[in-house]
């Protein structure tokens, strides 16, 4: 079963909105990342937030994460057309060791200019 | 980051056939995943391939099926046997770098359509 939940599983806003993606896990991690992928392709990894991180920035992507109640959020500000695709969040699969991440079933954003 | 080469980008197939997907990756990695992204769904670890031993597979994959090969530390195979439809998916090859944490890095995946 997959670790991480992330609503909504379909997201649709208009360019220049900010975009707000959610994520919930089970068990303990060392770290959560979020990562995109456009059109079916390859995954390209976006920021990783460690469990004694609250916020973490990059560019225009805010990440928050919430170890008390297992979830974590992914905010796209100023969003971009080029910004459609499917987003995961994904965790740690025994929470440190090398063993390949556990991965969320998605949230799919399409920005309409 | 890692730069990893992944072919076929896809294929079509007929059922009760096998394909074999290739990842090359351009630097030494001691462990190679291999991943299934059925259509619409999210990404399922199938296996981690070490190098100079058996691959490990997660519940619900058998060797039989998805048989791997890791010959050196930048090379790594995935084999499809006897495919079925149930078998369309996005077969991706990933790596992974451990600096803060876990980062994967990902070849552009092999859409397989079963037919």
């Amino acid at each position: 079963s997959q670790q991480g939940e992330e609503d909504p599983q379909a997201l649709s806003i208009q360019e220049g909105e900010n975009a707000t993606m959610n994520c919930s896990y089970k068990t303990s991690i060392n770290n959560l990342q979020w990562y995109r992928q456009n059109s079916g392709r390859g995954l390209v990894h976006l920021i990783l937030i460690r469990s004694n991180e609250r916020e973490k920035h990059s560019g225009r992507l805010r990440v928050t994460l919430d170890t008390s109640k297992k979830s974590s959020s992914l905010l796209i500000t100023a969003s971009r057309a080029a910004d459609t695709a499917s987003y995961f969040c994904a965790t740690d699969k025994t929470g440190g060791g090398a063993d390949g991440l556990t991965f969320g079933k998605g949230t799919h954003l399409i920005i309409q200019p | 980051s890692a730069v990893i080469s992944q072919k076929p980008s896809r294929d079509i197939c007929q059922r009760g056939t096998s394909l074999t997907i290739q990842c090359q990756v351009d630097s030494q990695v001691t462990m190679m995943f291999w991943y299934r992204q059925q259509p619409g769904q999210s990404l399922t670890l199938i296996a981690t391939a070490n190098q100079g031993s058996e691959a490990t597979y997660e519940s619900g994959f058998v060797i039989d099926k998805f048989p791997i090969s890791r010959p050196n530390l930048t090379f790594s195979t995935l084999t499809v046997s006897n495919m079925s439809p149930e078998d369309s998916s996005i077969y991706l090859c990933s790596v992974e770098r451990r600096v803060t944490g876990v980062e994967a890095f990902f070849g552009q995946g092999t859409r397989l359509t079963v037919v």
